[in-house]
């Protein structure tokens, strides 16, 4: 019940494509859903976050899209870049401190 | 936001020996956070760190492997004891932002074991 489901593993789209990358949970708890960002070397950073009284938020080419009844959640990259090639991870939390993490998707754009 | 600075950023150790890794946090917090990141997988939290009090650990995890100190509100240590190949991994820091949700992370501790 406290897991975080992330597909894909590996995605690899050419530039201006869109990339989306799907999380799953079971935990009807979790009420903070955020998305992070990690380069190589680099520690993660976060995203872009959403809570599940909204069905989508947008900041600049990232999107959440939340769907609270199928209990699933993605993050889309519009016009993806050869800079955006990172891994992410979705995560998901209950008001308390812990985050559960999903897998990761490393995600490479073609140039 | 918060500024973490984590040392070392890597090192390769031999088996047997204990590695500490410091974190540094530019603002003063209630509590952090110490992850491992094993290749090609996951965040996995090892133990909450507490100023003034014993860390709290995860399942899985013991003092006795990964003792901690948080001897004033931005600094904290986590040793990796006794260590074996099986222990290479990126070690993370990370501290909640002054919002109270935002999780935010050092550059992490890259652990490679002979």
């Amino acid at each position: 019940q406290q897991q975080v489901k992330q597909s894909p593993q590996s995605l690899i789209v050419q530039k201006g494509g869109i990339s989306i990358i799907n999380c799953a949970y079971e935990n009807t708890a979790f009420d903070y859903f955020p998305w992070y960002q990690q380069f190589p070397g680099k520690g993660p950073a976060l995203l872009i976050a959403i809570r599940p009284d909204v069905s989508e938020k947008k900041e600049g080419r990232f999107t959440i899209s939340f769907n609270k009844s199928a209990k699933q959640f993605s993050l889309h990259i519009m016009d993806s870049q050869p800079g955006d090639s990172a891994t992410y991870f979705c995560a998901a939390s209950s008001g308390t401190y812990k985050y559960i993490f999903g897998t990761g998707t490393r995600l490479k754009v073609l140039a | 936001s918060a500024v973490i600075s984590q040392k070392p950023s890597r090192d390769i150790c031999q088996r047997g020996t204990s590695l500490t890794i410091q974190c540094q946090v530019d603002s003063q917090v209630t509590m952090m956070f110490w992850y491992r990141q094993q290749p090609g997988q996951s965040l996995t939290l090892i133990a909450t760190a507490n100023q003034g009090s014993e860390a709290t650990y995860e399942s899985g995890f013991v003092i006795d492997k990964f003792p901690i100190s948080r001897p004033n509100l931005t600094f904290s240590t986590l040793t990796v004891s006794n260590m074996s190949p099986e222990d290479s991994s990126i070690y993370l820091c990370s501290v909640r932002g002054t919002g109270g949700e935002k999780l935010f992370f050092g550059s992490g501790t890259q652990l490679s074991v002979l």
